[in-house]
């Protein structure tokens, strides 16, 4: 049963616009959040991560937000830019208790059309 | 140098083959994995190892087994290879800590099984 999902398999955004990737999960436990990014012929990179006891973190063009009553997370690029075009993977893990075992989303594709 | 390399890259094998796939990193981490991406099911994980006498099972590791031969060294072993386990295969790396977990990635072996 899939505890991380990503409902989008795929995104087309214009290039200077917002995307927005969304991700939910059913673990209650989960108290740790990351985004990765990957291209094709990679290895996921790490992007971004949040932990349960904020409910949002930034870090340049990227913004991840939480939504613990929603078991919602969702990450902003703003503005997108062509090489932000890869697959984006949401994970979750429940660190105090399992200690860095992650769950991942199946991921989304996205698209920045010049 | 990749931090975390990955041999093969890519391998193609029959049904019944025995296959390794080896993992090293020179990041000094003390946990380490092995996932498997499959279309439209993202990254899953097989086993996990916090340290070298410390093995554990993921989510799918049936049909797997692994060996963590030193803090740097962590292969995962097909006995005998079979059709549905062609993937595309992550060895991944992360240090201890809630905010410190993310993960670091190899680049990727991929496996077709004939």
């Amino acid at each position: 049963d899939q505890q991380v999902k990503q409902n989008s398999p795929s995104l087309s955004v214009q290039e200077g616009r917002i995307s927005i990737l969304n991700c939910d999960y059913t673990n209650s436990m989960f108290d740790y959040f990351l985004w990765y990014k990957k291209y094709p012929a990679e290895g996921p990179t790490f992007l971004i991560s949040i932990s349960s006891i904020k409910d949002k973190n930034e870090d340049g063009r990227f913004t991840v937000f939480l939504n613990k009553s929603a078991k919602h997370l969702s990450l902003h690029i703003v503005p997108s830019q062509p090489g932000d075009s890869a697959v984006y993977f949401c994970a979750a893990s429940a660190e105090r208790r399992t200690g860095n075992q992650f769950y991942f989303g199946t991921g989304t594709s996205l698209t920045v059309i010049p | 140098d990749a931090d975390v390399t990955q041999t093969p890259r890519n391998r193609i094998t029959k049904t019944g083959k025995r296959i390794m796939l080896e993992c090293s990193q020179t990041k000094g981490h003390d946990r380490m994995y092995w996932y498997r991406q499959d279309p439209g099911l993202g990254l899953r994980l097989i086993y996990y190892s916090f340290d070298v006498k410390d093995i554990n099972k993921g989510e799918i590791s049936d049909g797997y087994s692994v060996s963590r031969q030193a803090q740097a060294k962590f292969s995962l072993s097909l006995e005998s290879a079979i059709p549905n386990q062609t993937a595309l295969y992550f060895c991944a790396t992360s240090d201890w800590g809630v905010e410190a977990g993310e993960l670091f990635f190899g680049e990727g072996s991929r496996l077709t099984v004939l």
